[in-house]
């Protein structure tokens, strides 16, 4: 089975703090994602990445940046942290050739930022 | 704006009664998915659609999809109360990134035993 793994599941930090946030899948995984969720706004994709030290903005990318070192390690860096920043984070992956088809996705990281 | 917006927002039910969501786009796509939240964890796969496919099952899922109307319904038969939780559209347009999904806001489904 897939597994994907959020080194958090609950975080509180304060406002201006650098904050990483990292995700590890065991599957081989070309496609990593970093999404958001905010309630009544569903799922929305900061960042993603589909190949090593590659990386593509999504659709709310401000105030956040990424990193891809390796293969199975993909970390979502809040630079300075806000408290608009305060949210459930997400990280998935799925293989290169299915790009196109299902992500299978970590247990979500709960961020505060007081 | 969001590519996919589910209806309703939430939805309570009875135990053994059927469960309908229905999801809205706006742009061509390649395929459409549905994914499960429970409450505070991360999304599961349930099932995919493509854009040449009207209907597909899985156990108790079924799921139509209507191109020409751009929606999508998702209907879960037989609920069990342990099918509480968000379900979330997504989809993979035909144009653009290969790679990524657009999710919806979800509905909120209750089964009451």
């Amino acid at each position: 089975d897939v597994k994907v793994t959020q080194s958090s599941r609950y975080l509180v930090k304060r406002t201006g703090e650098k904050v990483f946030l990292e995700c590890v899948q065991d599957m081989d995984h070309e496609n990593m994602f970093w999404y958001r969720q905010d309630p009544g706004l569903g799922l929305r994709l900061i960042y993603f990445s589909y190949d090593v030290k590659m990386k593509e903005k999504g659709d709310i990318p401000e105030g956040y940046s990424v990193s891809r070192e390796k293969k199975e390690r993909f970390s979502l860096i809040l630079e300075s942290a806000s408290t608009n920043q305060t949210s459930m984070y997400l990280c998935a992956s799925s293989p290169r050739d299915r790009g196109f088809y299902e992500q299978y996705f970590g247990p979500g990281t709960r961020l505060t930022v007081t | 704006s969001q590519q996919g917006e589910e209806d309703p927002q939430a939805l309570s039910i009875q135990e053994g009664e059927n469960a309908t969501m229905n999801c809205s786009y706006k742009t061509s796509i390649n395929n459409l998915q549905w994914y499960r939240q429970n409450s505070g964890r991360g999304l599961v796969h349930l099932i995919l659609i493509r854009s040449n496919e009207r209907e597909k099952h899985s156990g108790r899922l079924r799921v139509t999809l209507d191109t020409s109307k751009k929606s999508s319904s998702l209907l879960i038969t037989a609920s069990r109360a342990a099918d509480t939780a968000s379900y979330f559209c997504a989809t993979a347009l035909s144009s653009g990134s290969a790679r990524q999904l657009t999710f919806g806001s979800g509905t909120q489904l209750t089964v009451l035993p």
